[in-house]
């Protein structure tokens, strides 16, 4: 089965610092690769996926993600953070042929000014 | 459009209840899933509609948990009897019937306390 592990459940950085949330996924064939935010009160928004196309994928708000298949890695990275990009992250992965949804555990990101 | 809503926002029940949870897909997606995370855990799948056929159950916990989607619009999820190890929060999300990595979109959740 596959599982999906993010090193850090916080993190905490400075206003205008890099954000680096590190996600690895276990999986011999390289699966659909996702990083949704939860806002506070709020659902799960989609930052970015990574669907068998460029390695480098652009989401939202300024974050992107490689996918590096030697490394079983998907790392989320924004080069500056803002006070708004303090949330939860996960990262989560899908199987080719399932629909259903792999997450990480989470990680909260704090932005300190 | 609106976004994938759920009802209630919170429920607090005890042991032994019964809890009925309510989400309401985006307008024409035909999938629609279920999620939990459990206080401390990460979110775990339960289960998958297509329209109102159950396409893949096996995320569900045990017989306590049912699930239907009459009609293949809004589904609901009920837990009966209730136990202490449900609380948690219980997520909605649906897509489109569409290719391979489809975004699933998410509601804002139902947050359960079984006392």
């Amino acid at each position: 089965a596959q599982s999906v592990t993010q090193l850090g459940s916080h993190v905490s950085v400075s206003e205008g610092a890099l954000v680096l949330l590190r996600c690895n996924y276990s999986s011999s064939v390289p699966p659909y690769l996702f990083w949704y935010v939860q806002y506070p009160n709020q659902g799960l928004q989609l930052l970015l996926k990574y669907t068998s196309a460029a390695t480098l994928v652009k989401g939202i708000n300024g974050f992107e993600a490689e996918f590096k298949k030697s490394e079983t890695s998907f790392h989320l990275t924004k080069p500056s953070a803002h006070m708004s990009d303090a949330a939860e992250y996960f990262c989560a992965v899908s199987e080719k042929g399932r629909r259903a949804l792999t997450f990480g555990s989470g990680t909260r990101l704090q932005v300190q000014p | 459009e609106a976004g994938v809503t759920q009802f209630p926002s919170h429920s607090v029940i005890e042991k032994g209840q019964t809890v009925t949870l309510r989400c309401d897909p985006i307008s024409g997606h035909d999938n629609l899933y279920w999620y939990r995370r459990v206080m401390g855990k990460e979110i775990k799948f339960l289960l998958h509609f297509v329209k109102e056929s159950k396409q893949d159950e096996s995320g569900m916990p045990n017989n306590r948990f049912l699930a239907e989607r009459t009609g293949g619009t809004y589904s609901t999820l009920k837990v009966q009897p209730a136990e202490l190890e449900d609380s948690g929060v219980y997520f909605c999300a649906s897509s489109q019937l569409a290719g391979v990595g489809e975004t699933q979109y998410f509601g804002p959740g139902t947050r359960l306390l079984v006392l």
